[in-house]
């Protein structure tokens, strides 16, 4: 059965510097893919970064980062130098082949930037 | 390129009625998914729909119902509301519903409350 788990409920990063947020997940099909959304108040999902299963390296889009780790079913999101922009809810989102666009959601982790 | 949209963006409803919420996708996406956002469930997949089909469905009673247009544009609707109906419901976009791993963008949301 397909799931994610977001293990952090809160996280606390400081201006400027980078934070790991995780995501594991568990699925028997070959062909997978992973997405991090990032959720603002206001409610509405911005898709940060795609990884495909079979990508064999790490998605980056501008200070986004993912930590593809295949054997360990983790799908980690780095952000780097963090802004107070950052702050906001992120989830790791999970869709299979075989279930069309359907995606599973994780927990979700509260990001939280001080300055 | 115009994002996805969704309309309303509130509603206010009583126990048993019904509501209908509009989602247009991108431009020249065929795929929309829908999605029910609560504190306590998450983010809960509904049912998606490509080329005027639904392709998946989630795990919700059959209050819970859509419809997709030749324009790609959709409608869900949910009949004889109960208090638990109170959610954010998302939809997203894509470009493909078979198995190809496109992106999905998601529109602002409508916030439903029912009283």
């Amino acid at each position: 059965a397909q799931k994610i788990t977001q293990t952090q409920p809160g996280m606390f990063v400081q201006e400027k510097e980078a934070v790991t947020l995780d995501c594991t997940y568990d699925t028997s099909d070959q062909s997978y893919g992973l997405f991090w959304y990032k959720q603002p108040s206001s409610g509405e999902m911005i898709f940060l970064i795609y990884q495909g299963s079979y990508d064999e390296q790490n998605a980056t889009e501008g200070r986004y980062s993912l930590n593809f780790q295949k054997a360990r079913k983790s799908a980690n999101l780095v952000i780097s130098a963090s802004q107070l922009g950052d702050s906001a809810m992120y989830f790791c989102a999970m869709r299979e082949t075989e279930y069309g666009n359907k995606l599973v959601f994780g927990a979700g982790t509260i990001l939280r930037v001080k300055s | 390129k115009a994002g996805v949209t969704q309309t309303p963006r509130y509603l206010i409803k009583t126990r048993g009625q019904q509501v209908t919420l509009s989602c247009s996708p991108i431009s020249g996406h065929r795929s929309v998914s829908w999605y029910q956002q609560t504190p306590g469930q998450g983010l809960q997949f509904l049912f998606e729909y490509f080329s005027e089909t639904q392709r998946n469905k989630g795990n919700f009673p059959g209050r819970f119902s859509g419809r997709q247009f030749s324009n790609s544009r959709s409608e869900m609707n949910v009949s004889t509301l109960e208090l638990g109906d109170s959610a954010l419901y998302l939809c997203a976009s894509s470009l493909s519903g078979g198995t190809s791993l496109s992106e999905q963008y998601f529109g602002p949301g409508t916030r439903l409350t029912v009283t």
